[in-house]
């Protein structure tokens, strides 16, 4: 089975502008949560879809918002972005949740300008 | 919500050396996983781990969930083994993974 895939793997933004990043899960499942990773702040939990509804958020603003397709395939916008959401976006699938075995991608490293 | 310690943060050893990370939870977990993050960044599984112990190769891990701790062994480091190890749990509250901070785990030739 392929793993999680995410891209683009690199992206170099302004401040001001919005970006928009993709994940497709491992195949069957239906899963998918989003985390942020700094050096300051360690890994922290965005939120998570399942059958393309949102079913938990962690503590972030509402800059940051994401979707599910019916296909499972999630993606993440972030906008008006600022220097701090400079990070790697980690995109992690599980079979049906959060309490499952969650299956991390290679991540997409965003730089804020 | 749940807070997750590790420790130690920092671990230098020797090629051949055993270690022992630690990974203390707050509350009570239905799911509980460790890491190994690679030089570029992804989270490589090692364990899903919510109770009981298991083992791969020469890595075993152990959770003792009614007193709120897991334990991850690695024997015969190589310098391959390093890197960072992190503990993450899923609380009662059914949010996404909370992390530790991690152990910087550098193995010496």
């Amino acid at each position: 089975k392929a793993g999680v895939t995410q891209t683009p793997r690199y992206l170099i933004k302004t401040r001001g502008q919005q970006v928009t990043l993709s994940c497709s899960p491992i195949s069957g499942h239906r899963s998918v949560s989003w985390y942020q990773q700094t050096p300051g702040q360690g890994l922290q939990f965005l939120f998570e879809y399942f059958s393309e509804t949102q079913r938990n958020k962690g503590n972030f603003p509402g800059r940051f918002s994401g979707r599910q397709f019916s296909n499972s395939r999630s993606e993440m916008n972030v906008s008006t972005l600022e220097l701090g959401d400079s990070a790697l976006y980690l995109c992690a699938s599980s079979y049906q949740g959060a309490s499952l075995e969650q299956y991390f991608g290679p991540g997409t490293r965003l730089t804020v300008t | 919500g749940i807070q997750v310690e590790q420790s130690p943060p920092d671990l230098i050893l020797q090629e051949g050396a055993n270690s022992t990370l630690r990974c203390n939870f707050s509350d009570s977990v239905n799911n509980l996983q460790w890491f190994h993050q690679n030089p570029w960044g992804q989270l490589i599984n090692l364990f899903y781990i919510p109770s009981g112990t298991k083992q791969n190769g020469r890595l075993s891990a152990t959770t003792v969930a009614t007193e709120r701790y897991s334990l991850l062994y690695i024997s015969s480091s190589q310098t391959t083994d390093s890197g960072v190890y992190f503990c993450a749990v899923v609380g009662g509250g059914a949010d996404g993974l909370t992390f530790g901070k991690g152990t910087h785990l550098i193995i010496q030739p």
